[in-house]
């Protein structure tokens, strides 16, 4: 699996777009881009994933560079209950996820 | 609705007991996962079935032993639990490999 840095925190004021940005530079062409978050006391939440092609669900949208290298998970109008961990993962379809340590992201009121 | 549900929430045990939880999916899913949460906060994979078949078995003590009655169910048996069994155990379920949908875990702590 390639392997993806993020970083350790991030700040967001409520109401604003959260962007979280992703460094996957060593992404092989069949590996995707997945995002989970997970809430305080919670498990993880699947969110959004993406190949090639930018996608936009209900909860984000997910901007992958032309190069693949790196990606963005955008929250459009971030709220309290976004406050999370965001785990960014590259991989194959078949390969199991594992998870790092993920971006601290703290809504601010 | 609970999707993915685990019981117990919390478990309190002492060194050296047996202990089991158990994970409920209604979501018709064929796999499902069991992943550990230490106190470090990192989550890893312990084990993966797909159609009562096991499929992942990563490096985890023989102690621990997953069993799948029916594609729906997905429990983990502890035998002689030791101090560092104490985490959140997490169940999973998926159709599509990587999106997998969470249950709200198993706190466990061995006294």
């Amino acid at each position: 699996d390639a392997k993806t840095t993020q970083p350790t925190s991030m700040d967001c004021a409520e109401g604003r777009a959260a962007n979280l940005p992703c460094n996957h530079s060593t992404i092989s062409g069949n590996e995707y881009v997945y995002w989970y978050r997970q809430i305080h006391s919670q498990g993880p939440q699947y969110i959004i994933h993406g190949l090639k092609n930018n996608e936009t669900n209900e909860m984000a949208s997910l901007i992958i560079t032309e190069d693949r290298k790196s990606s963005t998970l955008i929250l459009p109008h971030a709220t309290l209950r976004d406050t999370a961990v965001y785990y960014c993962i590259a991989l194959n379809r078949d390969d199991k996820i594992i998870f790092g340590k993920g971006t601290r992201l703290h809504i601010l009121p | 609705d609970t999707a993915v549900s685990q019981t117990p929430k919390y478990l309190v045990t002492q060194m050296g007991n047996d202990k089991s939880i158990k994970c409920e999916q209604n979501l018709g899913h064929d796999t499902m996962y069991w992943y550990k949460q230490d106190s470090k906060k990192f989550l890893k994979i312990m084990f993966s079935y797909n159609n009562k078949e096991l499929i992942i078995n990563e490096t985890v003590p023989n102690r621990f032993s997953p069993k799948s009655p029916d594609k729906a169910h997905l429990n983990l048996h502890i035998n002689s639990l030791e101090l560092g069994d104490s985490a959140v155990y997490f169940c999973a379920s998926s159709q599509v490999k990587n999106t997998q949908y969470f249950g709200p875990g198993t706190r466990l702590t061995v006294l």
